[in-house]
């Protein structure tokens, strides 16, 4: 059973605030990662698709490491704002008959003002 | 961007009833599109893979005749809940990936379903 867990559960910062969690995933065959944002009431909303080790990808504020030989990915915020406040998801790619996700139970964010 | 819609947000029904929940894709087409349950304080998890034209495929452990799913067209996918009971209650999610089943599209997801089974 492949098993994707991310940490903290979840975490309360200041405004202002850097902040980082982690994803662990599988070393072996690995094909994708990828990170989600997930306000509450909306849908999830993709934020990078990871692929090659080493690979560093940034969207304004938020970036996301990936080293697929150690099987972990890290997603940093820099300067927090209250509207970062989400749930973060990874999700691990696999093909079975498919191309399938493994989620993971998300890390949730609280910024406060 | 790739907008995906979930229809009901919430149903609460009694239990030995059947629930329909809708996934559209609005503004592409989707080939395959997945459903996802999710409960309290743990992942989503997927539930099966609902392709366009053919037979659903379940992940291991989900019933494929509680949960029904059909795939009509490009653009919608349901799933039937059929004699819901209140261990069905869960929060069900639907996400559709354009272009072909053999790339690595992102996947884009609606809002979600509550379903609370009396």
């Amino acid at each position: 059973i492949l098993n994707v867990e991310q940490s903290p559960q979840s975490l309360h910062v200041q405004e202002g605030d850097s902040t980082n969690f982690t994803c662990s995933f599988p070393s072996s065959n690995f094909y994708a990662l990828h990170w989600y944002r997930w306000e509450t009431a909306k849908s999830p909303e993709a934020l990078f698709v990871m692929t090659l080790n080493g690979d560093e990808k940034k969207k304004g504020r938020i970036s996301a490491t990936l080293n697929t030989k150690e099987g972990y990915s890290y997603l940093y915020i820099k300067g927090s704002q209250p509207e970062d406040s989400a749930t973060y998801l990874c999700a691990f790619g696999v093909w079975d008959s498919s191309y399938k996700l493994i989620f993971g139970s998300g890390t949730r964010l609280l910024v406060r003002p | 961007g790739a907008v995906v819609s979930q229809h009901p947000s919430r149903v609460i029904c009694k239990s030995g009833t059947s629930v329909k929940i809708e996934c559209r894709s609005l503004d592409f087409q989707a080939t395959t599109m997945f459903w996802y349950r999710q409960f309290p304080k743990q992942s989503l998890m997927l539930m099966a893979t609902s392709n366009e034209g053919s037979k659903a495929t379940y992940e291991q452990g989900v019933e494929k005749d509680k949960f029904l799913i059909n795939h009509a067209s490009l653009t919608l996918s349901t799933l039937t809940v059929t004699s819901a009971h209140p261990e069905d209650s869960s929060f069900y999610i639907c996400s559709a990936r354009p272009g072909t089943s053999g790339s690595v599209n992102e996947q884009f997801f609606g809002p979600g379903t509550r379903l609370t089974v009396l």
